[in-house]
């Protein structure tokens, strides 16, 4: 089966320009996650969409990120305006359900690099 | 609340001896606890992972980790290094006092020298 899906690869964008990052999970896999590791820092969470509703949402930084998740399949995570300090690796998981604490666990994607200059 | 963490940011080992990465935890309950690797421009994997069953726990390419609850940690083992260990590895711990969230340590980043 093919595995989360996360593009682009690598995004290099001005201050204050808008990027928009997107995650393909697992076919199937109603549980989405994003995480973002900035710079020398630990994996932080962000949230987690069950289906296209959103679960959890305590570790969106601010107001300038936007998660969607349209029809339950893949999302997008769109940053407006992007500062210096979001630059890091964004990336998403996914799990057929119970979370970390089921028998199914999570499946990364590869992330996303995204450099705010 | 939870927290965890990883001791060392850098472990090098030479190829063919054991590995040892370490990871401490804190936590209100019974905590499920992960290892994860990262090779370069490739996405978390999965090592292993403790869910109150054995407290050793043996997962992919020959790591192994054991719970010690007295000890609040959690470290990574594997008996004899290869040079395609070399990679991040993150130790993580989700329980539900945080609501099964999950906390990722700092990130450990193994060498093997040949």
């Amino acid at each position: 089966e093919a595995g989360v899906t996360q593009f682009p690869s690598h995004s290099v964008i001005e201050k204050g320009q808008t990027v928009t990052l997107r995650c393909d999970p697992i076919s199937g896999h109603d549980n989405l996650y994003w995480y973002r590791r900035v710079m020398g820092k630990e994996i932080k969470f962000l949230l987690h969409f069950v289906k296209e509703s959103k679960q959890d949402e305590s570790g969106m930084p601010n107001n300038r990120f936007l998660a969607e998740r349209t029809g339950g399949t893949y999302s997008t995570l769109k940053v407006q305006p992007a500062e210096l300090e979001d630059s890091g690796v964004y990336f998403c998981a996914s799990s057929q359900g119970g979370g970390h604490q089921g028998p199914y666990g999570y499946t990364f994607g590869s992330g996303t690099r995204l450099t705010v200059v | 609340a939870q927290s965890v963490t990883q001791l060392d940011s850098h472990v090098s080992v030479s190829e063919g001896t054991p590995v040892l990465l370490r990871c401490n935890y804190s936590s209100s309950y019974s905590p499920s606890l992960f290892w994860y690797v990262q090779h370069p421009n490739k996405g978390l994997q999965l090592l292993l992972k403790y869910t109150s069953a054995a407290t050793l726990v043996k997962g992919i390419n020959g790591f192994e980790a054991e719970f010690k609850k007295s000890e609040t940690s959690f470290h990574l083992t594997k008996p004899s290094a290869h040079m395609s260990d070399a990679a991040e590895y993150f130790c993580v711990v989700s329980d539900r006092a945080g609501g099964f969230k999950t906390i990722f340590g700092a990130g450990t980043r193994l060498f093997v020298k040949a």
